[in-house]
């Protein structure tokens, strides 16, 4: 069974905090995904990378960063969190170059900054 | 600028009755794909329905269809024979850059379905 895993489900940091937020997928993919999820707004695309060492900036990257050393690992780090940095955090991943249902989603990590 | 719209915050639908939620994008893209997503309370992204842009004929699967329409840059889910189980979130998404450093996938706002029995 494919699987994009998140390492931490819920997470209670405090403001100023360094805060890793971990994806592991196992299906070889190249592309992989970091989002939040807030009300209103959807799911908002925050880092995406198609290679090891590879990052792209999405829509929101302002506060965050990313890090991919190896193909199946892609890292989100807050760098000094903040309040408003509380939200939902969902990673994906997909074969790079292949249309169609081929997009896989992690449970998400639910990040509340206090 | 907000590349996928969804102008509809919450819908509601009598049980057994079709429903259709709207979504327009906006791209540069000669090809690109289309996507619908159902997020139950649980919060998993379950995928329901993939229109690719060269794609001439509209997708369909089950329940769900997608009615795409290329020069509006529409791409309107319809649920026929709404059923309780189809209260959620519903994404659509939009697939871009395919094979390029911009692979990459966006979403809209989401539009909330409630199925009144």
């Amino acid at each position: 069974d494919v699987k994009v895993t998140q390492s931490s489900r819920y997470l209670v940091k405090r403001t100023g905090e360094k805060v890793f937020l971990e994806c592991v997928q196992d299906m070889d993919h190249e592309n992989m995904f970091w989002y939040r999820q807030d009300p209103g707004l959807g799911l908002r695309l925050i880092y995406f990378s198609y290679d090891v060492k590879m990052k792209e900036k999405g829509d929101i990257p302002e506060g965050y960063s990313v890090s991919r050393e190896k193909k199946e690992r892609f890292s989100l780090i807050l760098e000094s969190a903040s309040t408003n940095q509380t939200s939902m955090y969902l990673c994906a991943s997909s074969l790079l170059g292949v249309s169609g249902n081929t997009i896989y989603f992690g449970e998400g990590s639910w990040l509340t900054v206090v | 600028a907000q590349k996928i719209t969804q102008t509809q915050p919450g819908m509601f639908v009598q049980e057994k009755e079709a429903v259709t939620l709207d979504c327009t994008y906006d791209t540069s893209d000669q090809s690109y794909g289309l996507f619908w997503y159902k997020q139950p309370s649980s919060g998993e992204m379950i995928f329901l329905i993939y229109q690719g842009s060269y794609d001439e004929q509209n997708a369909t699967e089950g329940r769900y269809s997608l009615n795409f329409q290329k020069a509006r840059k529409s791409a309107n889910l319809v649920i026929s024979a709404s059923q309780l189980g189809d209260s959620a979130m519903y994404f659509c998404a939009m697939r871009e850059g395919l094979g390029t450093s911009y692979d990459k996938v966006i979403f809209g706002p989401g539009t909330s379905l409630s199925v009144i029995p």
